[in-house]
């Protein structure tokens, strides 16, 4: 089974904080996604990247930035946290044109 | 732009009953899945649909797709409590584009 592990559950935050949060994928997948999920507006695309090195923006990644230097690890980056920015963060991953599998996310709160 | 909706956003129904939740997309798509998420759980993937027609069931679940129409349906057979939780499509615009998700139908099941 594919496995996507984010490294925190729950995370506490102060603003203007910088924060990491990780994922890391055991299945050599090229594709790796953050999405962030708010009530009352679904799970909206923060970046992604097809392969090691190479970033893409989603829809909404003012604010965030991603670091890819190992094919298994793909790092979300807050550059100085915001009370806006609390939510729930969801990272997931695939081979090209499969399903995305997802980790168990980390909520995050900002201070 | 692909923009994904989904409704009902919210679902109440009774156990052994009948329901059909719908997800319409805005322009051509490769490809839909379905997912569903556990309270405070991340998302795990239920179905790939591929092509006009297709069909795909498990258990009390049967989607189906209808490409001209832009149309997926997610019909729910004699609901029971385990079915409760929330539901996501997801769609594909083309190739190894991202996903974009619906905002969810949340399904509560009760007695």
């Amino acid at each position: 089974d594919v496995k996507v592990t984010q490294s925190s559950r729950y995370l506490v935050k102060r603003t203007g904080e910088k924060v990491f949060l990780e994922c890391v994928q055991d299945m050599d997948h090229e594709n790796m996604f953050w999405y962030r999920q708010d009530p009352g507006l679904g799970l909206r695309l923060i970046y992604f990247s097809y392969d090691v090195k190479m970033k893409e923006k989603g829809d909404i990644p003012e604010g965030y930035s991603v670091s890819r230097e190992k094919k298994e690890r793909f790092s979300l980056i807050l550059e100085s946290a915001s009370t806006n920015q609390t939510s729930m963060y969801l990272c997931a991953s695939r081979l090209p044109m499969t399903a995305q599998h997802f980790g168990d996310g980390t909520r995050l709160s900002i201070l | 732009e692909l923009k994904v909706e989904q409704n009902p956003l919210f679902l109440s129904m009774q156990e052994g009953k009948n329901y059909t939740i719908y997800c319409n997309y805005s322009t051509t798509s490769d490809r839909l899945y379905w997912y569903r998420q556990d309270p405070g759980k991340s998302l795990e993937s239920l179905f790939v649909l591929l092509s006009n027609g297709a069909v795909k069931q498990e258990g009390r679940l049967m989607a189906s797709l209808d490409t001209k129409a832009r149309l997926s349906t997610l019909h729910i057979t004699a609901a029971v409590h385990d079915l409760s939780a929330t539901y996501f499509c997801a769609v594909v615009n083309s190739g190894n584009t991202p996903l974009v998700f619906g905002k969810g139908t949340r399904l509560s099941v009760i007695a």
